[in-house]
């Protein structure tokens, strides 16, 4: 069975530090894919990054970054120069045959 | 990347009624999902809405609680019947579009008194 952890429930900095979110993962499959999804205060999902189980590259997109080691199971997402508009639940996620398992998600919060 | 609506956003229900929550994607896609997230809770798949057949349900999830119905590539709708008070959270609908990558709906918020 799939499993996505991430251990830190609750989080707040200080605006403009760096934060990183932990996503650590189980899965049997040799094939997966990883995602991170942003849940604001409005509720919706925003979609940031999909990960296939393949491409080990880390991926930077403007203040954000994240981390993929097969080695320690983990995808990790790295905000730098946090701002209060990063204020949010953040859930890691694992797909198996497109169905997605979810974090329990990390409540990130940015103090002005 | 999929757009997808829902509607209604958000409903107010009496115990023992159904509501049907709609589905609507931008695009024809191949994969469609429903999840639910309780009060303050993760996401939990519901069931992926299959076209042209039966839906698939997870664990827990049975098809007299939750009928779906998935008539084109583009629509689906889910209804949860027969409400209680535990029913009460943010049913969420996804899409998979060409690239794999997974959108999500705005999310129905339903509260059963």
């Amino acid at each position: 069975a799939q499993k996505v952890t991430q251990a830190q429930t609750e989080i707040s900095v200080v605006e403009k530090e760096d934060v990183t979110l932990d996503c650590v993962y189980e899965t049997r499959d040799t094939t997966y894919y990883l995602f991170w999804y942003k849940q604001p205060p409005s509720g919706e999902l925003v979609f940031l990054i999909r990960r296939n189980s393949f491409d080990e590259q880390n991926e930077i997109s403007g203040r954000y970054s994240w981390n993929f080691q097969k080695s320690t199971s983990s995808f990790n997402f790295t905000i730098t120069a946090s701002q209060v508009v990063d204020s949010a639940v953040y859930f890691c996620a694992l797909s198996e045959a497109e169905k997605l398992t979810f974090g329990t998600g990390t409540r990130l919060t940015i103090i002005p | 990347s999929a757009v997808i609506s829902q509607k209604p956003s958000r409903d107010i229900c009496q115990r023992g009624t159904s509501l049907t929550i709609q589905c609507q994607v931008d695009s024809q896609v191949t994969m469609m999902f429903w999840y639910r997230q309780q009060p303050g809770q993760s996401l939990t798949l519901i069931a992926t809405a299959n076209q042209g057949s039966e839906a698939t349900y997870e664990s827990g999830f049975v098809i007299d609680k939750f009928p779906i119905s998935r008539p084109n590539l583009t629509f689906s709708t889910l209804t949860v019947s027969n409400m209680s008070p535990e029913d009460s959270s943010i049913y969420l609908c996804s899409a998979e579009d060409r690239a794999y990558e997974q959108y999500f709906g705005p999310g129905t918020r339903l509260t059963v008194t």
